[in-house]
C-alpha cells in the first residue's frame, strides 16, 4: 500500500512566520500535490511537482513556494503566514496515472 | 474550464437503504473519473476509478458508472451501513494532465 506521511496533524503559528509543511510517500511516484481545503471551498490546488526541482502552479500559488530536492519528499512553504492560510493542507501522490493517494492532512492555524 | 458539481450536499438516510450519489461535470472530453471518500478530519482514500472507455466501475458493495455524453457519474451505495458516514467526492483530470478537479463533496450520514 502506498504511504503519504504529512509531517504535522495539527500546526498552531503565528502571522509572518516562515511556515514549512513537510509530506513524505514511500512508493517513489513521480508527481506530488499539495491543495487546501476549506468549508465551501472545497479541495483547490496550490502547486504540483512532476519530478524532482520540477514544480507547477495550482490554482492558488499566491503566498505559498514548494522544493523537491528529493523525490520522495515534497515541501510547502508559507513565506510570511497570514490568518486567510489557516486550513487543511493535503498533501497527495500519484504515478502519473491516477489514483491519486492523500496523506491525512495539516490542520495548519495561523494566530 | 471544467467544473464539477455534486448533488445533494448532504444526505442522511436510515441503515439498509440503497442510495445514489451524483457527480455532473461541464467538460465531457474527460480521461477518467475517480470517487473518493473523506472522514471527518482525515484524507482522501480513493475507492473508484472509472476510464473514460469504461461504463461502470465495482468494489463490493459501491458501484461507480460514467455517461460521458451527458457528463453525470454516480455513485451506487447497496445496503447502507452507518460505517458508509464520510464525505464522498468524485474529482477528474485537468485535459492530459494529472491535476484534478473536484466537486464540492456530498457528505453522508447513515442512522443505525
Amino acid at each position: 500500500d502506498v504511504k503519504v506521511t504529512q509531517s504535522s496533524r495539527y500546526l498552531v503559528k503565528r502571522t509572518g512566520e516562515k511556515v514549512f509543511l513537510e509530506c513524505v510517500q514511500d512508493m517513489d511516484h513521480e508527481n506530488m500535490f499539495w491543495y487546501r481545503q476549506d468549508p465551501g471551498l472545497g479541495l483547490r490546488l496550490i502547486y504540483f511537482s512532476y519530478d524532482v526541482k520540477m514544480k507547477e502552479k495550482g490554482d492558488i500559488p499566491e503566498g505559498y513556494s514548494v522544493s523537491r530536492e528529493k523525490k520522495e519528499r515534497f515541501s510547502l512553504i508559507l513565506e510570511s503566514a497570514s490568518t486567510n492560510q489557516t486550513s487543511m493542507y493535503l498533501c497527495a501522490t500519484d504515478t502519473g496515472h491516477q489514483p491519486q493517494h492523500f496523506g491525512d492532512g495539516t490542520r495548519l492555524s495561523i494566530l | 474550464k471544467q467544473e464539477v458539481t455534486q448533488i445533494p450536499a448532504a444526505l442522511s438516510v436510515p441503515e439498509g437503504e440503497n442510495l445514489v450519489l451524483n457527480c455532473s461535470f461541464t467538460d465531457s472530453a474527460i480521461y477518467n473519473l475517480q470517487w473518493f471518500r473523506q472522514d471527518p478530519g482525515k484524507g482522501l482514500t480513493s475507492l473508484l476509478l472509472i476510464q473514460s472507455s469504461q461504463r461502470e466501475q465495482t468494489s463490493g458493495r459501491l458501484n461507480a458508472s460514467l455517461d460521458k455524453s451527458s457528463g453525470r457519474s454516480t455513485l451506487y451505495i447497496a445496503a447502507s451501513q452507518p460505517g458508509d458516514s464520510a464525505t464522498y467526492l468524485c474529482a477528474v483530470p485537468r485535459n492530459a494532465g494529472n491535476m484534478l478537479t473536484f466537486g464540492g463533496g456530498t457528505r453522508l450520514m447513515v442512522k443505525p
